[in-house]
């Protein structure tokens, strides 16, 4: 049971240059999410997805495109990078979100990216 | 909007109990209080969370004041191995979307 994994782990892309980021959770959890980290602030949510096939929009959206083919991936695209995207990117699964509260996110290690 | 508040960082000796302040004061009645940490470079991990009563479990305890607009997270017998920054969130059950801040970083000193 590997929970959370990401790849890659790191990356440096030049600005204008496409990328996809893979998440992967084998918990058969239905929620996943992607998240930026900036250095000295907390997470942001970019976007996330409540079940295969469907996707939305977090607090920070613009520029990232996601897909949830399959329920175990969740796949975060930037189509034309930019400097401002350097970031630290973390993905994270729960079960289901709507029981009480009572469920959390599970964490991957993260993925460093810089854009130049 | 902020819905929490933390202070932004702590210093606790090693072997003595971190008691770690969150300020929710908007919280509405269907809002849980979340704690997660995160070491240096790591993935967030996920602590305790409660709605009204304390809580307790193998890693912390959770002090929610009776209005519920503020709560403590109590680390027993701090180790070295918790220093971290330490989150509190509040969300609605429904509400897929977590909050994080900017946390209290607490530094455990020997």
């Amino acid at each position: 049971n590997a929970g959370v994994t990401q790849t890659p782990k790191f990356r440096v892309l030049k600005t204008g240059q496409s990328m996809t980021l893979l998440c992967a959770q084998d918990m058969n959890h239905e929620y996943m999410y992607w998240y930026r980290q900036d250095p000295g602030m907390g997470l942001r949510l970019i976007h996330y997805s409540v079940g295969e096939g469907t996707t939305a929009k977090g607090e920070v959206p613009d520029g990232y495109n996601v897909s949830r083919l399959k329920k175990q991936n969740f796949l975060l695209g930037l189509e034309s990078a930019a400097p401002s995207q350097t970031s630290v990117y973390f993905c994270a699964s729960s079960p289901n979100g709507l029981a009480g509260g009572l469920k959390t996110q599970y964490f991957g290690p993260g993925t460093r990216l810089l854009v130049l | 909007d902020a819905k929490t508040t933390q202070p932004p960082s702590m210093d606790c000796a090693e072997g003595r109990a971190a008691n770690l302040p969150c300020n929710h004061s908007t919280i509405s009645g269907n809002e849980y209080v979340y704690w997660y940490r995160q070491i240096h470079s790591q993935g967030p991990q996920y602590i305790i969370h409660g709605l009204k009563n304390n809580e307790t479990n193998e890693m912390a305890s959770l002090i929610i004041t009776e209005d519920r607009k503020s709560s403590t997270l109590i680390l027993p017998h701090a180790t070295l191995r918790d220093t971290a920054v330490y989150y509190c969130i509040v969300r609605v059950a429904a509400d897929y979307q977590f909050y994080f801040g900017t946390g209290t970083s607490l530094t455990v000193i020997p």
